[in-house]
């Protein structure tokens, strides 16, 4: 299995641009989860799905954000409009289930740089 | 709510030594632990993880952790690291609820020296 992949590895935007970032979970897992990874902050948890339905989202930052999985091998991460304060790695992972004992495999990330 | 404190955000060692990493947790009910593991330029990886039974989980690479629930603590070790065990290390925590999230730490720098 090549793992989850997302695309793309780098983004490079200007401030007030459109920006959607990509995943591929692993085929056959049922659960997605969205994560951004700052100096500051650390690794937080933005968004997670089960069987494409959004589960929680309380770790979107603002409306800006937005996330969608239209079907079990396809996810975005949206940010309109962006900012610089945005500029992070940001990470999908997927599981087989959303229960808290399954393993989460992670992508390699996509660092956005917001000028 | 569940946390995670890693008390150190860098450790350096000389390769072939012993090593610790700290981890200490704070829930009011019965959690999952996890550590996982971020080499340069990739996603993180599953090192081991304890969710009930023995106290002492091992994991790849050589990697253990003990599961200390009157510390709250759960910390990783390796009796002897490599060069290639340089990496972030991150400490993570559920509570064990069906469907609760993973809460992460900030993350311990593991720079193994020659």
């Amino acid at each position: 299995d090549a793992g989850v992949i997302q695309s793309p590895r780098h983004e490079v935007t200007e401030m007030g641009q459109e920006v959607t970032l990509r995943c591929k979970p692993i085929s056959g897992h049922n659960s997605l989860f969205w994560y951004r990874q700052t100096m500051m902050r650390g690794l937080e948890l933005l968004i997670y799905f089960n069987n494409n339905v959004p589960i929680d989202d309380s770790g979107m930052p603002e409306d800006r954000f937005s996330a969608k999985m239209p079907n079990a091998s396809f996810s975005t991460l949206k940010i309109q409009p962006s900012e610089p304060r945005d500029s992070a790695v940001y990470f999908c992972a997927s599981s087989l289930t959303w229960l808290a004992d399954n393993e989460q495999f992670f992508g390699p990330g996509t660092r956005l740089t917001v000028l | 709510a569940q946390s995670v404190t890693q008390l150190d955000s860098q450790v350096p060692v000389f390769e072939e030594a012993p090593v610790e990493l700290r981890c200490n947790y704070s829930s009011s009910v019965s959690v999952y632990l996890f550590w996982y593991v971020q080499y340069p330029n990739q996603g993180l990886q599953l090192l081991l993880k304890y969710l009930s039974g023995s106290t002492l989980v091992k994991g790849i690479n050589g990697f253990e952790a003990e599961f200390n629930k009157s510390q709250t603590s759960f910390h990783l070790r390796k009796p002897s690291v490599h060069i290639s065990d340089t990496a972030e290390y991150f400490c993570a925590v559920s509570e064990g609820s069906s469907g609760d999230k993973l809460t992460f730490g900030t993350g311990t720098r593991l720079a193994v020296r020659p």
